[in-house]
């Protein structure tokens, strides 16, 4: 089993749709939870991170977090079509225990449209 | 402004033939890193240093080669580049490590433009 499992889509909605985004893991040392948005032919950028189980909100972004469920979403209201892109999870843990080295692993990412 | 800048953005080569894709930041961060990025296997990591003169190994470090001797700058190096390293490449760094604990004040990571390349 891959330690972070995503959908790759392709996902297309129409303009002011409520899109989720899903991410499973299966790493129980996963302690910081994150989603990047990648525009065509750019780099990641931020987007939202967490590091508990529960919801967090930004404006109409919501990431939502259940460790128990090990299973991480992204919540898009309003979805707006410059909105279109990749939309990448990625989880960051300790490479060994007792140290501060840790390493980001990155879903594969879900390939998001919103027609206008 | 904060920026991660790569060199070249798009490159085709020949196999065998070494070369240097370079990566440079302006914002004193200690964490840098290289990823490559392929349809179907997402971003995977390659090396990556935690500060001037201490990098290792990432998850796909196989040809491929890095050096830290200043702190802006972490080039990638590919000695004897293969057809399958054909690829999009990231640099990315960030103030310190993990990424996400106090990114409230702004520790963050901060990605690269992209390098396309394509090795024939």
């Amino acid at each position: 089993q891959k330690e972070v499992e995503q959908d790759p889509g392709p996902l297309s909605v129409p303009e002011g749709a409520i899109v989720s985004l899903n991410c499973t893991y299966s790493n129980s040392a996963f302690q910081y939870f994150m989603w990047y948005r990648q525009y065509s032919r750019k780099g990641p950028e931020l987007l939202m991170y967490t590091y508990s189980s529960g919801n967090k909100e930004d404006g109409r972004f919501t990431a939502q977090v259940d460790k128990s469920s090990k299973y991480i979403s992204l919540f898009i209201r309003d979805s707006q079509p410059s909105d279109s892109a990749t939309y990448l999870c990625a989880m960051s843990a300790l490479r060994n225990s007792g140290g501060s080295n840790y390493k980001l692993t990155f879903g594969k990412g879900t390939l998001l449209t919103v027609n206008p | 402004e904060a920026q991660v800048t790569q060199n070249p953005r798009y490159l085709i080569t020949v196999t065998g033939k070494k070369l240097t894709v370079t990566c440079s930041q302006n914002m004193n961060h200690e964490y840098m890193s290289w990823y490559r990025q392929d349809p179907g296997l997402g971003l995977r990591q390659i090396y990556y240093s935690m500060n001037v003169e201490v990098t290792d190994k990432g998850d796909v470090p196989e040809g491929y080669k890095v050096s830290r001797k200043e702190k802006r700058n972490f080039p990638l190096i590919l000695e004897s580049p293969s057809p399958n390293q054909t690829s999009l490449y990231f640099c990315a760094s960030s103030l310190t490590f993990p990424p996400g604990s106090g990114i409230s004040s702004g520790n963050t990571i901060y990605f690269g433009e992209g390098s396309w390349l394509t090795v024939v």
